[in-house]
């Protein structure tokens, strides 16, 4: 069965720095999406995309968040100057193109920010 | 604002009864709606979904009930079994107007299941 693919499962980095978290949608879906949950609370939006821009976004994802596809497989989410607040659980989901609803989620990377 | 929330954090029941947990949301626009399981470490598991124009959908095991007069959602889990141990979150999409997919998730229940 096709999944969402995550990497890395878990990162550690100091505050400050930038981390780039990576995920590889299901492939024949065409919209994608970042969402966080911070330990212990509900799961929030992020961004989403679609054809190559940025769709919709959330009041989190400020200048120090970017995403990208470089390439027709890979989805990123780039968090730059990483602070404390930041240590969460990043998943990213799609969800195919024809209007169903239903996101597709991967495992999860867990970001911790020291 | 507008928010989806969860009226009990944790629910324990005895393997074999059933599970019910419970859902509030206010955005009335909101056109759809989706339970998940997450299991510790795991990402959110689709179980079942429903649209704002029907008031019940059934899959296997599981029942989704929607109120909207009351804007109340709620999971039923016929014969619990261990393996339903899992925090459930309600997800709801509202009328964005962007097409996207956005979905706003509510807290989470903790279901706990005794053998």
């Amino acid at each position: 069965e096709p999944e969402v693919t995550q990497t890395p499962s878990h990162q550690v980095t100091q505050m400050g720095q930038e981390v780039i978290l990576r995920c590889v949608p299901i492939s024949n879906h065409l919209y994608f999406y970042w969402y966080r949950q911070i330990l212990g609370q509900k799961v929030e939006f992020l961004v989403s995309f679609y054809n190559n821009e940025i769709s919709e976004k959330s009041e989190i994802f400020d200048d120090q968040f970017s995403v990208e596809r470089p390439d027709g497989s890979n989805f990123t989410l780039k968090i730059r100057s990483t602070k404390l607040e930041d240590s969460a659980m990043y998943f990213c989901a799609s969800c195919p193109a024809d209007y169903t609803g239903e996101l597709f989620f991967g495992e999860g990377s867990r970001l911790t920010v020291l | 604002g507008e928010s989806v929330g969860l009226h009990l954090p944790t629910l324990s029941v005895q393997e074999g009864d059933n599970s019910i947990i419970n859902c509030a949301y206010s955005n009335s626009a909101s056109d759809y709606f989706i339970w998940y399981k997450q299991e510790s470490g795991k990402g959110p598991q689709f179980i079942i979904d429903i649209r704002s124009n029907m008031d019940k959908r059934q899959g296997q095991r599981v029942t989704v009930l929607l109120n909207k007069t009351v804007k109340h959602l709620s999971l039923q889990i016929a014969a619990t079994q261990p393996g339903d141990s899992a925090v459930y979150f309600c997800a709801e999409r509202g009328d964005s107007g962007a097409g996207s997919y956005q979905l706003t998730f509510g807290k989470g229940t903790k279901l706990s299941v005794i053998p």
